[in-house]
């Protein structure tokens, strides 16, 4: 099972930052928190990852809270084709079954013009 | 660069009837493959995932199985494909110990139905 906790859905305008979140209470200390988003009829593309610290990158931003249960996605200056379903994940960095990606059910970004 | 494929794109077999599905990876060595389905408005559910040839570890107990024959070749098979078995079938790789391994980069997918 998924050890995260997403809303079903959001909407966002076109133009304006998409701020997603996840909950992940259960989150070990050796355990990253993932992001990844699905266009439709597409494969899940990796967006960012962190383990404490908030990162940057060309696709958006990972703000995690000091005591690492929730996260937020941001998506700076969303477009239309940002819409998609974004899945946020917590994974061990090493190999084995533990590092494996669960993918649970996401959040449907929709953004609109 | 790395490119993988998946084939074929879509496919309508009947119930009771055999599957194969074949994932290919090119431009690296020795990677980690990964078979997922997806069922209509349903999250990506792993199936199986694999470090090595021959190597092949089953996350869910199904009428499928996978293997490896050659390193960046991964098949998923089915003897008698069930009704359940429609989905969006999604090959995925990345490089354990590599700079990729933070990232699992997926395929095209495979579109099954089963009638």
């Amino acid at each position: 099972d998924a050890k995260t906790t997403q809303p079903p859905s959001m909407d966002c305008a076109e133009g304006r930052a998409a701020n997603l979140p996840c909950n992940h209470s259960t989150i070990s200390g050796n355990e990253y928190v993932y992001w990844y988003r699905q266009i439709h009829s597409q494969g899940p593309q990796y967006i960012i990852h962190g383990l404490k610290n908030n990162e940057t990158n060309e696709m958006a931003s990972l703000i995690i809270t000091e005591d690492r249960k929730s996260s937020t996605l941001i998506l700076p200056h969303a477009t239309l084709r940002d819409t998609a379903v974004y899945y946020c994940i917590v994974r061990v960095n090493y190999g084995g079954s533990q590092g494996n990606l669960i993918f649970g059910k996401g959040t449907k970004l929709s953004v609109k013009p | 660069s790395q490119t993988i494929h998946q084939w074929p794109a879509t496919l309508v077999q009947p119930v009771g009837s055999p599957l194969s599905l074949e994932c290919t990876v090119e431009g690296t060595s020795n990677p980690n493959l990964y078979w997922y389905r997806q069922a209509a408005g349903r999250g990506l559910q792993l199936l199986f995932y694999s470090v090595g040839i021959g190597q092949i570890s089953s996350e869910v107990p199904q009428n499928l199985s996978a293997s490896r024959p050659q390193d960046r070749q991964f098949i998923l098979s089915s003897k008698k494909l069930l009704l359940s078995d429609s989905g969006f079938y999604l090959c995925a790789w990345n490089d354990l110990g590599g700079r990729t391994y933070n990232e699992q980069f997926f395929g095209p997918g495979t579109r099954l139905t089963v009638l």
